[in-house]
């Protein structure tokens, strides 16, 4: 069964300059979830999707994220204009519903240094 | 809201000796506790879950027990491996989807 794949693994970027992370869940996975890592911290959620609907995106600094996932499959994480403080890992994840026992599949992550 | 406290940030132990990951949580719901397990430069990966009171769950050598009085649902092994060190997460979920990790705890097996 393939993984939960995420691209790039790695990015460096000046303040101010703009990125976006790509996800693509496990086939049939209806949850998305994107997580926030920072450095030597557990992953803190960012926003989750069930198919294209955002239900819960309340962490998201809306001011300068964005996330959407158009067809209930992809998804993308844009950050418009990166501050020091976004440097972090940044993790998605999929399971196949929205109840409290179900497992979270994680990818490897995106690792942003904003110098 | 909810929240997970991971008292060590850093665990250091010797091969063969046992293994206690502390994990504490705060919700006003009936919670699914999880253990999360972090290989160097791999995704973090289901170890452990619960929801049942009193009832020790086990995977792969480790195991925890959620007792709801005192809300912990510590790791244990009786043996550690040079292979067990990782970062391990303790998670929540109390309704949906919504998973909140605690900080994490490294721990490192030295030979």
């Amino acid at each position: 069964e393939a993984g939960v794949t995420q691209s790039p693994r790695y990015a460096v970027l000046q303040e101010g300059q703009a990125v976006s992370f790509w996800c693509d869940p496990i086939s049939g996975h209806d949850t998305l979830y994107w997580y926030q890592q920072p450095r030597d911290q557990g992953p803190q959620l960012l926003v989750y999707f069930r198919d294209e609907a955002v239900i819960d995106n309340s962490q998201l600094p809306s001011d300068r994220f964005s996330a959407v996932r158009p067809k209930g499959t992809n998804s993308t994480l844009k950050i418009q204009s990166a501050k020091q403080g976004d440097t972090a890992t940044y993790l998605c994840a999929s399971s196949p519903g929205t109840i409290s026992n179900e497992r979270l599949f994680f990818g490897h992550g995106t690792k942003l240094s904003v110098l | 809201g909810d929240s997970v406290t991971q008292t060590e940030g850093l665990v250091t132990l010797t091969k063969g000796l046992p293994v206690m990951l502390n994990c504490t949580y705060q919700t006003t719901y009936s919670p699914f506790l999880f253990w999360y397990v972090q290989h160097l430069n791999e995704a973090p990966k289901l170890l452990l879950k619960s929801s049942t009171d009193n009832k020790r769950t086990e995977h792969q050598g480790f195991y925890a027990t959620l007792h709801k009085s005192s809300s912990s649902f510590h790791l244990q092994k009786s043996s550690a491996q040079l292979s067990d060190s990782a970062l391990y997460y303790c998670a929540l979920n109390n309704a949906g989807a919504k998973l909140t990790f605690g900080g994490g705890t490294r721990l490192t097996v030295r030979p």
